[in-house]
């Protein structure tokens, strides 16, 4: 069974910087995985953010961005905002299913 | 403007079959390249994928749960139906439905999803 790693939890200071990672059991996270990160605050749906490792939507903030490093996917949110406080979920691709990994709880404190 | 909405019965008992439906406007599932998933989130847990089918009637399942699922298409009504086997309590979750576009590998659209709770 494939599993993706993500940080349970990370806390940050408001204005601050962190990096959210996304691990795959099968190996090194490349961009044939396609990975995706979702933004999900109490209450509603999941919300898409990046995908196809680094591409945003046109409602993506321009602080967020995603790469590849040390093999595996990236979330980098700068200039972090009370309002960015929300759960994150990456999702990879495996050749036919998707897996989501467990998800990391951002606080902004 | 595309939206996905889906629905079901917000209780089902033990062994019972559940059926989702996914109304969905603003895109067809008939354009090559549109796929629709089903992902579902147990209370507090994180996402889980469930299945997949895509435009050209290609279906794909999460391997713990393949014998459960059957995910279909209607496309003249613009339905995603999704069937789940033999309920158990541990089923509990709210149900989404999103689109796919093979071009980009994105999950752009979310429903809002439903609630299914699973007990006698």
């Amino acid at each position: 069974q494939t599993v993706v790693t993500q940080e349970p939890s990370l806390t940050v200071s408001p204005g601050g910087t962190v990096t959210l990672t996304c691990a795959s059991s099968t190996g090194a996270v490349t961009s044939g995985y396609y990975p995706s990160w979702f933004q999900q605050k109490p209450g509603q749906a999941p919300r898409a953010l990046i995908y196809n490792t680094s591409h945003k939507y046109s409602w993506t903030p321009a602080r967020f961005s995603g790469s590849l490093l040390g093999g595996k996917a990236a979330l980098t949110l700068s200039g972090l905002q009370p309002e960015d406080e929300a759960e994150y979920y990456c999702l990879l691709f495996y050749g036919g299913p998707w897996v989501f990994g467990g998800g990391t709880k951002l606080t902004v404190l | 403007q595309v939206t996905l909405r889906e629905s079901g019965p917000a209780l089902v008992k033990p062994t019972q079959t559940l059926t989702l439906t996914c109304n969905f406007s603003g895109f067809s599932l008939s354009t090559n390249g549109m796929c629709v998933s089903w992902i579902r989130q147990p209370p507090g847990k994180a996402l889980e994928w469930l299945a997949r089918i895509d435009w050209d009637d290609d279906k794909y399942y999460t391997s713990s749960l393949k014998s459960r699922l059957t995910i279909s298409k209607d496309t003249s009504k613009n339905q995603v139906v999704l069937t789940m086997t033999n309920m158990d309590p541990a089923d509990t979750a709210t149900y989404y439905c999103a689109r796919i576009r093979t071009a980009f590998w994105d999950y752009d659209y979310w429903g809002q999803g439903t609630l299914v709770t699973v007990s006698s």
